[in-house]
């Protein structure tokens, strides 16, 4: 099982930045793909999810109005696009998968560093 | 809703037990049992320690155990080793499908 990540990225103030998560190794659609970050020294937050099948998501309350997730089957590759960024989106984003109906993160992504500078 | 609460540090000799707190509220930890946790190392990605409160992912040293009561969890690492110096994090279901981590709380082997 492998979770690929795009590399890092920079960003300028009120820019929107798309992350993506290659899988491998497993059936990509019978795992839920989540969103977590991290600031530099900080700890890990959860952003979201997405059903690779249906396309469903859900998000945590704070990123609902900035952020989508979404998926191409064909390539087993699942995407998260963060808009209108500030200073203090500047984190390691991880792509984690979890079982359809379970509640934990099994596997993850190596992290792709999004700086937002001026 | 709102982290759920570690100490920032804890600290053991190599060969001891340390026990990790991880206090949320019934709406989370004590609401489910769904507790898990990760441990990172500096510079990597989290790894999947403990899941569903007490079980142990395949490879994980049975040195690592969980448990909870009411409203928070704990991971115990027995027969501390030098490797076991990390951060590490518990993360809860908090229902309608979102989840909510821990601060987090480093491990110091001394």
């Amino acid at each position: 099982v492998q979770l690929v990540q795009s590399g890092a990225e920079v960003k300028k103030p009120w820019a929107s930045v798309k992350v993506s998560c290659k899988a491998s190794g497993y059936t990509f659609t019978n795992y839920d793909i989540n969103w977590v970050r991290q600031a530099t020294g900080q700890g890990l937050e959860w952003m979201g999810w997405m059903n690779p099948n249906s396309g469903h998501t859900g998000f945590a309350q704070k990123f609902q109005d900035r952020v989508t997730m979404t998926r191409n089957t064909s390539i087993s590759t699942a995407y998260m696009e963060l808009y209108s960024l500030t200073s203090e989106d500047t984190a390691v984003y991880f792509c984690a998968r979890a079982i359809v109906g379970g509640h934990h993160f099994d596997y993850w992504g190596q992290g792709a560093l999004v700086t937002v500078s001026s | 809703h709102s982290a759920l609460t570690q100490p920032r540090s804890v600290s053991g000799s190599p060969g001891q037990s340390v026990t990790i707190s991880c206090t949320g509220t019934s709406s989370d930890v004590g609401g489910y049992n769904y507790v898990s946790w990760y441990q990172q190392h500096p510079g990597k990605a989290p790894k999947l320690m403990i899941y569903d409160v007490t079980k142990r992912p395949s490879g994980v040293p049975d040195r690592f155990s969980g448990s909870k009561s009411g409203n928070a969890a704990s991971l115990t690492i027995s027969g501390l080793q030098g490797e076991d110096e990390a951060d590490y994090y518990c993360c809860s279901y908090a229902g309608t499908y979102t989840w909510v981590f821990g601060g987090g709380t480093k491990l110091t082997v001394l």
